[in-house]
């Protein structure tokens, strides 16, 4: 079973800190992707990555960056947190294989609220 | 870029009732994968259906890609069935991001 794990579920940070997400997969999957999920304006993308140290800005990259220095790892960095970042943080991998092996699979997802 | 419209938003549904959610999309797609997203947040992949019909269990999709749209059909609902059902399809041609409909809210009454 493929699995993709995030660091925390719920986190409480204060406004100003630096903060970090982290996601493992671990089926050796080349895409990853950072997603965050807000009542009424659904699943956003904020960043993904083709591959290691590949990085493209998503629809809402604004106050966020990532790193990929390994395959099984994805980073989101919110380099100083704001009350606005508050939200529900999805990580998610997929093989570049074609066909059913396009697959997106999510971690369970980190709840952040910056007070 | 590619629009993706499911509906209807929500549904409310007695246990043991049957259900379609539809997913309307602008533009031709090899790729459209159904999730649902349980009452704690986790999203868990259906079905991947670029085009014809799969089923699993009481759940089953079809997806008409000539006419650009797709179903999930939820029969015998459980209150487990409870959550959001998201369909997505990738923003553009090749190894691309998917982009995410508003998703359907179905809530399963006992």
């Amino acid at each position: 079973d493929v699995k993709v794990t995030q660091s925390s579920r719920y986190l409480v940070k204060r406004t100003g800190e630096k903060v970090f997400l982290e996601c493992v997969q671990d089926m050796d999957h080349e895409n990853m992707f950072w997603y965050r999920q807000d009542p009424g304006l659904g699943l956003r993308l904020i960043y993904f990555s083709y591959d290691v140290k590949m990085k493209e800005k998503g629809d809402i990259p604004e106050g966020y960056s990532v790193s990929r220095e390994k395959k099984e790892r994805f980073s989101l960095i919110l380099e100083s947190a704001s009350t606005n970042q508050t939200s529900m943080y999805l990580c998610a991998s997929r093989s570049i294989e074609g066909g059913a092996s396009r697959t997106q699979y999510f971690g369970p997802g980190t709840r952040l609220t910056v007070l | 870029g590619i629009q993706v419209e499911q509906s209807p938003p929500d549904l409310i549904l007695q246990e043991g009732a049957n259900s379609t959610l539809r997913c309307n999309f602008s533009d031709s797609v090899n790729n459209l994968q159904w999730f649902h997203q349980n009452p704690w947040g986790q999203l868990i992949n259906l079905f991947y259906i670029p085009s014809g019909t799969k089923q699993n269990g009481r759940l089953s999709a079809t997806t008409v890609a000539t006419e650009r749209y797709s179903l999930l059909y939820i029969s015998s609902s459980q209150t487990t069935d409870s959550g959001v059902y998201f369909c997505a399809v990738p923003v553009g041609s090749g190894n691309t991001p998917l982009v995410f409909g508003k998703g359907t809210r179905l809530s399963v009454i006992a």
